[in-house]
């Protein structure tokens, strides 16, 4: 079983959906959270890291639950800028600083 | 503006021939680290350095080699010994201890071995 599992998709969602992608991990040792996005032929930036009580940053809003090892990504009010791939990460137990990263979720919104 | 830079952005190269790519950061990050993607698939850890002086092997070091001289810099070669060089490589940094763990990446190399 992968570390770090994600729905490749493609999501395809029109302009304005609401769009939510989920993440699981193996590890239930793990610590850190975040996503990732990356876009066609560039390198992955950080979007937003993921807290236990759910946060918040405009429109996206992303959610841990621990006991079922799950993370998930809701984006808002979808605008074309948003098509990209979503990396969901997971920060290794006692192993340093690396970071263990999913193979990603594709979105392309559509006009 | 602080920030991590990576050339060249396309590189090609004769099997065979040994290759290094090149990192710089000024973030003054202490860890730095070097994945590979290939396509539809998430980063792979090749190396990473922690401090100055020390790096440790990643999941797939094979057929790679790394030195961590400066603080700013971890040039990556591709050896000959790397069976399928061709991929997207690249270089991150984070801060060596503490939080935030976030790691922030250059720009990526492409290398074609034909």
């Amino acid at each position: 079983r992968k570390e770090v599992e994600q729905d490749p998709g493609p999501f395809n969602v029109p302009e304005g959906a609401t769009v939510a992608f989920n993440c699981t991990y193996s590890n239930s040792a793990s610590q850190s959270f975040f996503w990732y996005r990356q876009d066609c032929r560039k390198e992955p930036k950080l979007l937003m890291s993921v807290y236990s009580s759910g946060n918040e940053d405009g429109r996206f809003t992303a959610q841990l639950n621990r006991a079922s090892q799950y993370i998930s990504l809701l984006i808002r009010d979808s605008k074309l800028s948003d098509s990209a791939t979503y990396l969901c990460v997971v920060k290794r137990s006692g192993s340093a600083r690396q970071l263990t990263f999913g193979s990603g979720t594709q979105l392309t919104v559509l006009p | 503006d602080g920030g991590i830079t990576q050339s060249p952005k396309y590189l090609f190269r004769k099997e065979g021939q040994n290759v290094t790519l090149s990192c710089e950061q000024n973030l003054n990050h202490d860890a730095m680290y070097w994945y590979r993607q290939d396509p539809g698939q998430g980063l792979r850890l090749i190396y990473y350095s922690q401090i100055v002086n020390d790096f440790q092997k990643g999941d797939i070091a094979e057929g790679y080699s790394v030195s961590r001289e400066k603080k700013e810099s971890f040039p990556l070669t591709v050896t000959s010994a790397q069976k399928n060089p061709t991929a997207f490589y690249l270089c991150a940094s984070s801060m060596g201890t503490g939080v935030p763990y976030e790691q922030y990446f250059g720009p990526g190399t492409r290398l074609t071995v034909t």
